[in-house]
């Protein structure tokens, strides 16, 4: 069963601190990984994608992958109150257009506080 | 703003129902794909359309089924809905870039079965 594990927090940070969201993930065949955000009642908003080793910077958000480790992470500089959310992290096959399925952690709920 | 939508946005039917959900997605967005999402969880895989052919499925059981339209929407459709039926509905579009790609999520219907 491929799975990929989220902490559901709360994870709670002050405003204009860095929160660290972190997400692994069993199945050593999947080639990207995704960060969406959804608000309470909405649905997810994508965030992030990255495929590669390393880090992936996009404004105040940077997500990070080890294959390695099998481990993904975003990162979020200056966190706001408006930052606050569930954060859902989800690993897919690569490429081609008769695969793409995406399997996605339960979540981490972000609360940042003024 | 995602281009993809879905309809309704709300629904409540009764243990034993059928129901279908719509969605529409962006002209180009050839792959689409249908999520459940129950509350407090990430959301599951229910099964892809390519080309107005399925091409992947989840671990839902053949009451759960679909169509793919040339006109880029699409259909779930669920029999003899259960109780546990309840949950967000989200379709999602799928922009290939590439050797990578993107999938949007539609707003999602809310279904509650009694």
């Amino acid at each position: 069963q491929k799975e990929v594990e989220q902490n559901s927090g709360p994870l709670s940070v002050p405003e204009g601190a860095i929160a660290s969201l972190n997400c692994t993930y069993s199945d050593r065949g999947s080639q990207s990984f995704f960060w969406y955000r959804q608000y309470s009642g909405k649905s997810p908003e994508l965030i992030m994608s990255i495929y590669s080793n390393g880090d992936k910077e996009d404004g105040r958000f940077t997500a990070q992958l080890n294959k390695a480790s099998q481990y993904v992470s975003l990162l979020i500089r200056d966190s706001q109150p408006s930052d606050s959310a569930t954060y859902l992290c989800a690993g897919g096959d690569h490429g081609s257009s008769n695969t793409g399925k995406l399997i996605f952690g339960q979540g981490t709920t972000l609360q940042v506080k003024p | 703003e995602t281009g993809v939508t879905q309809s309704p946005t709300h629904l409540i039917k009764t243990r034993g129902q059928q129901v279908t959900l719509r969605c529409s997605s962006q002209s180009g967005h050839n792959t689409v794909s249908w999520y459940q999402q129950a509350l407090g969880q990430g959301p599951q895989f229910i099964f892809q359309y390519y080309r107005e052919e399925e091409n992947g499925r989840g671990n839902f059981p053949p009451r759960f089924s679909g169509l793919q339209f040339p006109n880029y929407s699409s259909e779930l459709n669920v029999n003899a809905l259960e109780l546990d039926d309840s949950a967000l509905y989200l379709c999602a579009s799928r922009l290939d870039r590439g050797n990578s790609y993107e999938q949007y999520f539609g707003p999602g219907t809310r279904l509650t079965v009694t």
